[in-house]
């Protein structure tokens, strides 16, 4: 089936730091959504891309819609303490599709 | 999201007991959706709704069940067949199967 890699799948980073993390895949995706958990909550939804080559800033966040439509980044910038979460990403394909990744854990020091 | 109700927060079931999670929304959307996360895990989709009356299996759907007789409401039962159903379970609404999807705040199931 299809899949989603997502990585890295954990980062421990002191406050004030820009974080990194991506999503590839084999397969083509329509749309690419991006969702931060806190413990015990549900998802909630950050930035959502609908075409390739889309960057999109929501704050101190920005996510880009990969060129080949196989991938995804979320680059968050001067990290803060309230950052720390599980950070998801989520693509469509075949139009009405949509597969999440694993997960990247982000753990802040202070 | 505040337009996506899921209770109980949390829920204990003891072996051979069926359990329903229920989720309600008021955002008027089409499509309902229960996923299942485990401990550090991605989300898994159990079932879906995109219509009144009709539902559809995900990919872990066995030892499940659910209903979508109205609109607002896809409540979830984990029946005796559901050999491990440790897991917090997501309710998500989407305007159309193919939008974003928004998520209720998850329900914690445990076994006693």
């Amino acid at each position: 089936g299809q899949q989603l890699n997502q990585s890295p799948q954990s980062m421990f980073i002191q406050e004030g730091e820009d974080v990194s993390m991506n999503c590839t895949s084999s397969s083509i995706f329509n749309t690419w959504l991006w969702y931060k958990q806190d413990p015990g909550e549900g998802p909630v939804l950050l930035i959502a891309l609908y075409k390739a080559g889309e960057l999109t800033s929501n704050g101190r966040l920005t996510a880009q819609f990969g060129i080949t439509r196989k991938d995804s980044f979320l680059n968050i910038s001067a990290s803060i303490p309230s950052d720390v979460g599980i950070y998801f990403c989520a693509g469509v394909y075949n139009t009405d599709k949509l597969i999440f990744g694993t997960g990247t854990r982000l753990q802040v020091f202070p | 999201d505040g337009g996506i109700t899921q209770s109980p927060k949390y829920l204990f079931r003891k072996e051979g007991q069926n359990v329903t999670l229920s989720c309600e929304q008021n955002l008027n959307h089409d499509a309902m959706y229960w996923y299942r996360q485990d401990p550090g895990q991605g989300l898994r989709l159990i079932y879906y709704s995109q219509i009144v009356n009709d539902f559809q299996k995900g990919d872990i759907a066995e030892g499940y069940s659910v209903s979508r007789e109205k609109k607002e409401s896809f409540p979830l039962t984990v029946t005796s067949a559901q050999k491990n159903p440790t897991a917090f379970y997501l309710c998500a609404v989407s305007r159309s199967p193919e939008e974003k999807l928004f998520f209720g705040s998850g329900t914690q199931l445990s076994v006693l």
